[in-house]
């Protein structure tokens, strides 16, 4: 069975250009996430959708980021426009809902230069 | 404020020594689970336990949580070069059963 597949692995930017991550949940799973990892840090929830709805987006910074999950299986998560700041990995897992653990993708790591 | 404190932040040990990592909060989770992360990867789950007291083993693994469901630890025997790695806790509460916050993590290296 195929994991959680994200692309692209790697992305180097300009600051003030957008850029898009996309990522693939394990089929079944409902549950989908959006993390940020810091270097030397745990991962920071972003957004999680119960299929295709945004059930909490708390933490997503709006002024910038956006993500969707159109027919509640594949998310896209979009930056417009990037910021140094936003230089991190940016992970998405999946899961079969509450009380069950993630499985993660390898995760996109960007680089705003 | 972290949520949930790890520690030690970095731990450098001999192959065959045993050592123990903690995770320690001041509220209550209605689960938890231990993840071990490589470079360039995700994490990846190790276990999860939502029991206060339980104990879980998984081979030379062995994770506790505490009796308040505020803290856990997990005690690896004769540790290996392959049990390196970036090892978080994460803890889902009931008023948001449905997300996980994690911890820093602790970064374990074992040395051959």
């Amino acid at each position: 069975e195929a994991g959680v597949v994200q692309s692209p692995r790697y992305k180097i930017i300009e600051k003030k250009q957008p850029v898009a991550f996309w990522c693939n949940p394990i089929s079944g799973h409902n549950t989908l996430y959006w993390y940020r990892q810091n270097l030397g840090q745990g991962p920071e929830l972003l957004i999680r959708y119960e299929n295709e709805e945004a059930v909490d987006d708390s933490q997503l910074p709006k002024d910038r980021f956006s993500a969707e999950r159109l027919k509640g299986v594949d998310s896209t998560l979009k930056i417009q426009p990037a910021e140094l700041g936003d230089s991190a990995v940016y992970l998405c897992a999946s899961s079969l809902g509450q009380g069950h653990g993630y499985t993660f993708g390898s995760g996109t790591r960007l680089t705003v230069v | 404020t972290q949520l949930l404190e790890q520690s030690p932040q970095f731990l450098s040990i001999q192959e065959g020594e045993n050592l123990t990592v903690y995770c320690n909060s001041s509220s209550v989770f209605s689960s938890l689970q231990w993840y071990r992360q490589e470079p360039g990867e995700g994490p990846v789950l190790l276990v999860t336990v939502v029991t206060g007291g339980e104990v879980k083993k998984l081979k030379r693994l062995t994770f506790q949580f505490g009796d308040a469901r505020k803290d856990s630890s997990l005690h690896i025997t004769a540790a290996q070069p392959g049990d390196t790695g970036l090892y978080l806790c994460a803890g889902s509460q009931n008023t948001n059963a449905g997300k996980s916050t994690f911890g820093d993590g602790t970064t374990l290296t074992v040395k051959p």
